[in-house]
């Protein structure tokens, strides 16, 4: 079992449609994170949890709404997206603190929006 | 802001052969610095960082970057490449004060020719 899950890997949604991503971590952290990674773009930090609290959000449009009820879970609920949403969103974890921690990354859900 | 800069978006070497992969950054103080690795529909796997002491740091699977502060680079080198390390590949920094955000480059994609 890896460090980081994520589910569902793979996701197709029309664009009145709502779906949540869900992230799960057994590493014993307390920082979550949300990245996007688009073809062609650097990776892009959404949403930064610290002890189940947002500490960042990275002017993500609120048609994106992220969700961390323990440290443990870190959820992302999708609703009325847009095509040029369509992209890997990557879950990650970390002991919360300095920069020299290390980040975690699932394997990533897959989302495509048509 | 800082930024990071990966010059080569694609690079093909033959098995057995050295590898280079350049890294850039833009940070005024000493950065904490990093290398991932994904695989096809993988997440992103952490090969080394850099924070302090011996410039030339070594990571997992035979790779090893150093550190040159006055050309502000962060190399990722491998002696001798194996068919495996087929993959993409991500240098990020971090930075003090800015908690665990990290600032990827693009990537750049290594194809290796048997």
């Amino acid at each position: 079992e890896t460090g980081v899950t994520q589910t569902p890997r793979h996701l197709v949604m029309g664009m009145t449609n709502k779906k949540s991503l869900k992230c799960e971590q057994h590493l014993g952290h307390n920082a979550m994170y949300w990245y996007k990674q688009s073809a062609k773009k650097p990776l892009e930090l959404m949403f930064v949890y610290n002890f189940k609290e947002q500490t960042e959000n990275n002017s993500v449009p609120s048609r994106f709404s992220p969700e961390c009820p323990n440290s443990s879970h870190l959820f992302l609920h999708l609703h009325t997206l847009q095509p040029e949403d369509s992209a890997l969103y990557l879950c990650a974890s970390s002991q919360e603190g300095g920069p020299g921690n290390t980040i975690y990354f699932g394997e990533g859900s897959w989302l495509t929006v048509v | 802001a800082q930024s990071v800069t990966q010059p080569d978006i694609h690079i093909t070497v033959s098995e057995g052969a050295s590898l280079e992969l350049r890294c850039n950054y833009s940070y005024g103080a000493t950065p904490y610095l990093f290398w991932y690795v994904q695989s096809p529909g993988q997440g992103l796997q952490l090969l080394l960082k850099y924070f302090s002491g011996d410039t030339l740091v070594q990571g997992i699977k035979g790779f090893e970057a150093e550190f040159k502060r006055s050309q502000s680079s962060f190399n990722l080198r491998k002696p001798s490449v194996h068919w495996s390390d087929a993959a993409e590949y991500f240098c990020a920094v971090a930075f003090t004060g800015g908690g665990n955000k990290l600032t990827f480059g693009t990537g750049t994609q290594l194809k290796v020719e048997l």
